[in-house]
């Protein structure tokens, strides 16, 4: 299989500690994505990559988060000091640069729940 | 701001029959805009997309229809299948940016053999 791999698929943690989720993309694809998605929601974008470089950050990503993709193929996101509103679904995605429109191709997600 | 919107929180259809999802948008830069099918526990999935150079784009039994002036896209399922039961979401972006998608609330499709 070939797809966007995530790891964990299910995170508990106590309220105050980090927490670090792995992402894997089609290996061919040079964009990768974080999304957030909360019960009832769609997925709302965290960050995206090109190759190595961090291009853009949504305001939903706090100081507490971070997001790493040190040699253009996985990607980590780390979130410092957890919080219960940070219970959620960590989605990853990933896609090929291209002009006139793209898919992008979603991991399995990594629910995280913080006690 | 919802920039993407489907008010249908859900929908159920009788098998053989066509199903109908709608989508809504706010934002006159989108471009490109998709649909994606989820199950439970896992990522969302790929269906169909369409540029908004076009008004119509068709994929075996899914056809998505893009009505620009009225800033509303549909997503047609014909035959639906029990099989299609899932939650269904329309994203938009603009693709010359390359970045996010914005993602609609999603529309639960249930359909009843």
């Amino acid at each position: 299989d070939t797809g966007v791999s995530q790891d964990p698929r299910h995170k508990i943690t106590k309220r105050g500690q980090n927490v670090t989720f792995r992402c894997d993309p089609i290996s061919e694809h040079n964009r990768l994505y974080w999304y957030r998605q909360t019960l009832g929601q769609g997925p709302e974008f965290l960050t995206y990559f090109q190759n190595e470089a961090q291009l853009e950050k949504s305001r939903l990503l706090s100081d507490r988060f971070s997001a790493e993709r040190p040699k253009g193929s996985f990607s980590t996101l780390e979130i410092q000091r957890t919080e219960q509103g940070d219970s959620a679904m960590y989605l990853c995605a990933s896609s090929l640069e291209g002009g006139g429109g793209y898919e992008q191709y979603f991991g399995p997600g990594t629910r995280l729940t913080v006690t | 701001d919802q920039q993407v919107k489907q008010n249908s929180p859900s929908l159920s259809v009788q098998e053989g029959r066509i199903s109908i999802l709608n989508c809504d948008y706010t934002n006159s830069m989108f471009d490109y805009f998709l649909w994606y099918k989820k199950y439970p526990a896992e990522g969302p999935t790929f269906l169909i997309s369409i540029s908004s150079i076009k008004d119509k784009n068709e994929d075996g039994r899914f056809t998505v229809f893009l009505n620009k002036s009225a800033k509303h896209l549909s997503l047609h399922i014909v035959p639906s299948q029990p099989g299609d039961s899932a939650v269904y979401f329309c994203a938009a972006s603009v693709s010359d940016t390359g970045n996010q998608f914005y993602f609609g609330t999603g529309t639960s499709l249930t359909v009843i053999p």
